[in-house]
């Protein structure tokens, strides 16, 4: 069965700090996409990046990083010199394959709540 | 891009009457959404999927007589809460994406509701 752990339920940093949000995921399928989003306190969820899992290069999206590594079942999420409007719920989720019907459900993780201190 | 809208954004009602939520893919045809509800300090639960002009699928424990969605066009998907009860009080979150039976595709959220049931 497929399962996303974030491990960290709150982060606490300064800001500056640079910080690291794990996500370790299980899953049979061979195909799979995983997923991050952002839900900052107004309640939204904001996409951030999806990484199939035939891609395992890093990805650099200005102060945003992410670290996948399939022999460890893991992708993590990296902050570099934090600002407060990092503060929110960071959700890893993974999209499970559906076969016999038509849908492509989202597995989410508990999140991880980072507050970023100025 | 891909945008999606929610309305009501909060909703307060009385128990046993029943609420509709709007959810509307504002720049994109969607020919799946999905329906979430979050309680406060926990993950997305992942209530059902509906494909535009067919029966929603709903997740097991979600009773589909008590939340009913419909999905008439491809960009708007409706969840109406029967009979609303005090438990029934939560965050309900919709979102929205493009392909169907695809892996590709990212969900797009919207801005979620906020339903109070007295």
């Amino acid at each position: 069965a497929q399962k996303v752990t974030q491990a960290q339920t709150e982060i606490s940093v300064v800001e500056k700090e640079d910080v690291t949000l794990d996500c370790v995921y299980e899953t049979r399928d061979t195909t799979y996409y995983l997923f991050w989003y952002k839900q900052p306190p107004s309640g939204e969820l904001v996409f951030l990046i999806r990484r199939n899992s035939f891609d395992e290069q890093n990805e650099i999206s200005g102060r945003y990083s992410w670290n996948f590594q399939k022999s460890t079942s893991s992708f993590n999420f990296t902050i570099t010199a934090s600002q407060v409007v990092d503060s929110a719920v960071y959700f890893c989720a993974l999209s499970e394959a559906s076969y016999g019907g038509a849908t492509n459900k989202l597995i989410f993780g508990t999140g991880t709540l980072l507050a970023v201190q100025p | 891009g891909a945008v999606v809208s929610q309305h009501p954004s909060w909703v307060i009602c009385k128990s046993g009457t029943s609420v509709k939520i709007e959810c509307r893919s504002l720049d994109f045809q969607a020919t799946t959404m999905f329906w979430y509800r979050q309680f406060p300090k926990q993950s997305l639960m992942l209530m059902a999927t509906s494909n535009e002009g067919s029966k929603a699928t709903y997740e097991q424990g979600v009773e589909k007589d008590k939340f009913l969605i419909n999905h008439a066009s491809l960009t708007l998907s409706t969840l109406t809460v029967t009979s609303a009860h005090p438990e029934d009080s939560s965050f309900y979150i919709c979102s929205a994406s493009l392909f169907r039976r695809a892996l590709t595709d990212t969900q797009y959220f919207g801005p979620g509701t906020r339903l109070t049931v007295l």
